[in-house]
């Protein structure tokens, strides 16, 4: 089975633009994750959509959104992008999170905020 | 102060050396427990998986949790150069099952 993929694995963007990441679940799982990653913080969750809807949120600003599609493919978008958002993106995927099932991360997307 | 605390490392140690890795936590109310791995340019991996307190050993990682002490350790018995990684600790409170990650310990093992 194919991983988790995302794309664009590198990014950069200035202050003020906006950016959308997506992210690939692996076949037949239905639970996207998304989370942040920096040196400082650390791995953080940003939000949870299972069968496209969105079930759980972290403690982000609305600058950060997301959506899931019915193929389960997961997008994420981030507004008027801050020096602050350059981090590691990353995404997971799970046959259903909720029920204690494994998560497998993609390798991210490397965001550099100018 | 963050709920769950890691010394970032980095940790360096010879081939074949026993390692430890740990986490402390402040929330009494985390009741799993996970190891991540994640090596350079890639995501993480789960390693390890434990419920409330106790040992659980896979190979040659074993996983301790002491929640009197609230603190999570990772061994792993006869390092090798292939387990250089960044060691991620997570944790659950009961009913939920979004983890809190720490912010992970730099492993490097040299031949």
């Amino acid at each position: 089975k194919a991983g988790v993929t995302q794309t664009p694995r590198y990014l950069i963007k200035t202050r003020g633009q906006q950016v959308t990441l997506s992210c690939s679940p692996i076949s037949g799982h239905r639970s996207v994750s998304w989370y942040q990653q920096t040196p400082g913080q650390g791995l953080q969750f940003l939000f949870e959509y299972f069968s496209e809807t969105q079930r759980n949120k972290g403690n982000f600003p609305g600058r950060f959104s997301g959506r899931q599609f019915s193929n389960s493919r997961s997008e994420m978008n981030v507004s008027t992008l801050e020096l602050g958002d350059s981090a590691l993106y990353l995404c997971a995927s799970s046959l259903n999170l909720a029920r204690g099932e494994t998560q497998y991360f993609g390798p991210g997307t490397r965001l550099l905020v100018l | 102060q963050k709920e769950v605390e890691q010394d970032p490392g980095p940790l360096s140690v010879p081939e074949g050396a026993i390692v430890s890795l740990n986490c402390t936590y402040s929330n009494s109310a985390f009741q799993y427990f996970m190891w991540y791995r994640q090596y350079s340019r890639k995501g993480p991996e789960l390693l390890m998986y434990t419920y409330s307190s106790g040992n659980k050993e896979d190979g040659r990682f074993t996983a301790q949790v002491d929640k009197s002490s609230k603190y999570i350790s990772l061994f792993i018995r006869d390092s090798q150069p292939s387990d250089s990684a960044t060691y991620l600790c997570a944790m659950n409170v009961g009913g939920s099952y979004i983890p809190t990650f720490g912010r992970g310990t730099s492993l490097i093992v040299h031949p």
